[in-house]
């Protein structure tokens, strides 16, 4: 049975920084590019950016480009998102995705998600 | 960017109705677009996939139509079970995007 669980989120400070990881587990996650979504308060998603099967090419959405960062460990089975100088806007539902497969960009597996809630 | 408007934000059901629910994109997309379902707590589950496709397991109460900007996506009988937000998202062009969501009230 394919599992993705995410953890790392809690309260942080503006400008803060943070690392959310992702266990997989229940198929071959080195085959796989995975993603990182995540849902605001206000229940809009918003796609984070991905990362290749083997962890050498990454893509980010252009208004996170230079604040998050995803990587990943295929020993672990672990997917990561570093966030860093966060912001309030950041506070959201952090999701990680599996996609269907290679040119195949939608999620058949997400986990639960982990919140992350940016306050003073 | 490739905007996805999505609409309506919510519709309030009867048991047994048809619910149809719209996306369009600002760009010709082909068939390259999906459809989520979230229920109150859990992550979003894939029901539809590209080219219209049903996900294995899911009811075939469950459909969508569309090609190039302009989707549609429908619920045949709708049954309590069926409550939530419903999203489309488009996998044709990076960055991916999302519609705002609809949220679906069984009366």
């Amino acid at each position: 049975e394919v599992q993705l669980v995410e953890s790392g989120g809690g309260l942080v400070q503006p400008g803060a920084s943070l690392k959310l990881s992702c266990v997989a587990s229940g198929f071959t996650f080195s085959d796989y590019w995975m993603s990182w979504v995540r849902q605001t308060p206000g229940k809009t998603m918003e796609w984070i950016g991905d990362i290749k099967y083997d962890g050498s090419y990454t893509n980010y959405a252009p208004s996170l480009t230079n604040r998050f960062t995803i990587s990943r460990d295929n020993a672990k089975s672990t997917l990561y998102l570093q966030m860093s100088n966060v912001r309030s806007e950041d506070t959201a539902t952090y999701y990680c995705g599996r996609y269907y497969g290679y040119n195949y960009w939608y999620f058949d597996f997400w986990g639960p998600g982990t919140m992350v809630t940016v306050s003073s | 960017e490739t905007t996805v408007t999505q609409s309506p934000a919510s519709l309030s059901m009867a048991v047994g109705e048809k619910v149809s629910i719209s996306c369009k994109t600002s760009t010709d997309i082909d068939d390259d677009m999906n459809w989520y379902q979230q229920k109150s707590g859990e992550a979003p589950k894939l029901l539809i996939s590209e080219g219209n496709t049903l996900r294995p397991g899911v009811p075939s109460r469950f459909s969508s139509s569309g090609y190039g900007t302009d989707f549609v996506f429908t619920i045949n009988n709708v049954v309590l079970g069926d409550e939530g937000i419903y999203y489309c998202q488009q996998s044709e062009n990076v960055p991916l995007t999302f519609g705002s969501g609809t949220k679906l009230e069984i009366k």
